[in-house]
């Protein structure tokens, strides 16, 4: 099984300011990796995909990099409704085995 | 757009089967191109991918639970269907359907919004 680690466990940013999520793959994804948008009480939302690829209706501040083992989210100016858990998941394998990080929890400042 | 719901029973009894419908809105299962997954969240903790079913009912599952786990489709109501046998405590969790998407049906969009399911007696 892939593992996928995600840090920080929480990033505490102001609003406006920058955010930088990290995750890393126990082992090589290429750039099968998602990223999810998940706050209490609600659906998870698909955000990215393909490493870099924006989902439907994702703002432009939301971008996706990296490759192989290690990827990158970042929030270029945080809005109020930004504030919430990010998931990253690999898709490589086939037959899918398909795995989450643990997340990261981005707080207001 | 497509929308999924979850629906079942909040407190399942540990040893008993849990049992959880997806209800699809806004497009058909049976129109392919599409797996259809379950996926869970135990209390503060991760999400985990259970597994995921085709229309034509071809399934795969995560290897850790493929011994207690069942996926079905009903396309005439377009639903499909979790089963997990002899629950424990560890069971216990918020489980989300969401429709499998991409080349390789490697990611979700959408997600219901998630259904708690407490196993205790």
């Amino acid at each position: 099984e892939i593992v996928m680690t995600q840090s920080p466990a929480t990033l505490s940013v102001s609003p406006g300011e920058r955010a930088t999520l990290s995750c890393r793959a126990s082992q090589s994804v290429s750039r099968d990796l998602a990223w999810y948008q998940h706050k209490p009480g609600q659906a998870p939302r698909l955000l990215i995909y393909g490493a870099s690829t924006r989902a439907a209706g994702i703002p432009t501040r939301f971008s996706g990099s990296g490759s192989g083992t290690e990827f990158t989210l970042t929030i270029s100016s945080l809005q109020s409704e930004d504030f919430a858990l990010y998931y990253c998941q690999q898709y490589n394998k086939w037959p899918p085995s398909l795995t989450f990080g643990g997340g990261t929890k981005v707080e207001i400042k | 757009q497509v929308q999924l719901q979850e629906a079942g029973p909040g407190l399942v009894k540990p040893s008993q089967t849990l049992s959880l419908t997806c209800t699809v809105s806004g497009g058909s299962i049976s129109s392919g191109g599409y797996y259809w997954s379950w996926i869970r969240q135990h209390p503060g903790k991760g999400l985990e991918w259970i597994g995921y079913i085709y229309y034509s009912g071809n399934t795969y599952y995560n290897p850790s639970h493929k011994s207690r786990v069942s996926i079905s489709v009903e396309t005439s109501k377009n639903q499909f269907s979790l089963k997990v046998r002899s629950v424990t405590a560890a069971d216990t969790a918020i489980y989300y359907c969401a429709r499998a998407v991409g080349n390789s049906w490697g990611y979700f969009d959408p997600w219901g919004p998630g259904s708690l399911v407490t196993v205790s007696s």
